[in-house]
C-alpha cells in the first residue's frame, strides 16, 4: 500500500531562515507526489507536485522540493522563510487504486511556525 | 479561492440524526473527492465520484453515503450521528480522473455532534 511519513509534528524556523519540512514515501511504482499547505480554518491548498523528470520541484509561493529516488524522500524547502509560511504542511501521495484514480494518501502533517 | 465551495460552513446537531453536506466542484472539474479530517485520524479518504459514478471508495462507514448529480455537484449524507463523527469534511475536485493532475479543495464543513 502506498504512505507518507512526516516524522516532525513541528517544525521552528526563524524568518529569513532557509526551511525544510521532511517527507519520506513508500509506493509500489512510480511515486507521484504532492505538497499542500492548510492555514487555520481553511482547506488544503496545492503547492506543488512530481509526477517525473527533474528532482527539483518549483511550486507556489517560492517553495520548491527535492524528491530523492534513492532515500525514498521528497523535502519541501524554502530559501527564505516568511512568517505569513507559518501553517500545517502536508505531504501526499498518489494512491494507484487499480490503476483507476487519483485519490490521495495524507501524510500526518507538519506545523511550521516562523518567528518574527 | 479554490473554486470549489462547500456547504454550509459550518453544522451543529446532536447524536442519531441525519445530515447533508454539499459540495459545488470547480468549473469543469469532472471528479469530485470527498474527504474527513480530524484531530486522531488526520486526513482520510472517504469517497470519490467521476462524472457521476463513483469510482473509488476509502474508509467511510456505512452510515455514510455520497452521489454526484447531472450538474456535477456532490452530497455528502452522514447518517445515525456519532460523536465520533465529529471532524472537518472536504471536498476536493479536479478537471479529470487523472494521476497527473492536482486536487483543489474547498474550505470545508465542520461538523459538532453534540
Amino acid at each position: 500500500a502506498q504512505s507518507v511519513a512526516q516524522p516532525e509534528d513541528q517544525v521552528n524556523v526563524a524568518e529569513g531562515n532557509p526551511l525544510t519540512v521532511k517527507c519520506t514515501y513508500s509506493v509500489s511504482g512510480n511515486p507521484y507526489l504532492f505538497w499542500y499547505v492548510q492555514y487555520p480554518n481553511r482547506g488544503l491548498q496545492f503547492l506543488l507536485k512530481y509526477i517525473t523528470g527533474d528532482n527539483l520541484v518549483k511550486g507556489s509561493y517560492g517553495f520548491e522540493a527535492e524528491f530523492n529516488k534513492s532515500q525514498t524522500s521528497f523535502h519541501l524547502k524554502k530559501p527564505s522563510a516568511l512568517v505569513s509560511d507559518s501553517a500545517l504542511y502536508f505531504c501526499a501521495v498518489r494512491d494507484f487504486y487499480g490503476g483507476a484514480t487519483n485519490k490521495l494518501i495524507f501524510g500526518t502533517g507538519t506545523l511550521l511556525a516562523v518567528q518574527p | 479561492d479554490s473554486g470549489v465551495t462547500q456547504t454550509p460552513k459550518h453544522l451543529i446537531t446532536a447524536t442519531g440524526q441525519r445530515v447533508t453536506l454539499r459540495c459545488s466542484p470547480r468549473s469543469g472539474d469532472l471528479s469530485v473527492y470527498w474527504y474527513q479530517q480530524s484531530l486522531d485520524q488526520g486526513l482520510q479518504f472517504l469517497i470519490q465520484y467521476y462524472n457521476g459514478e463513483e469510482r473509488a471508495k476509502g474508509n467511510i462507514l456505512e452510515r455514510f453515503s455520497a452521489q454526484q448529480f447531472p450538474d456535477l455537484h456532490s452530497e455528502l449524507n452522514l447518517s445515525s450521528l456519532e460523536l465520533g463523527d465529529s471532524a472537518l469534511y472536504f471536498c476536493a475536485s479536479s478537471v479529470e480522473d487523472n494521476r497527473n493532475q492536482p486536487q483543489h479543495f474547498g474550505d470545508g464543513t465542520r461538523l459538532s455532534i453534540l
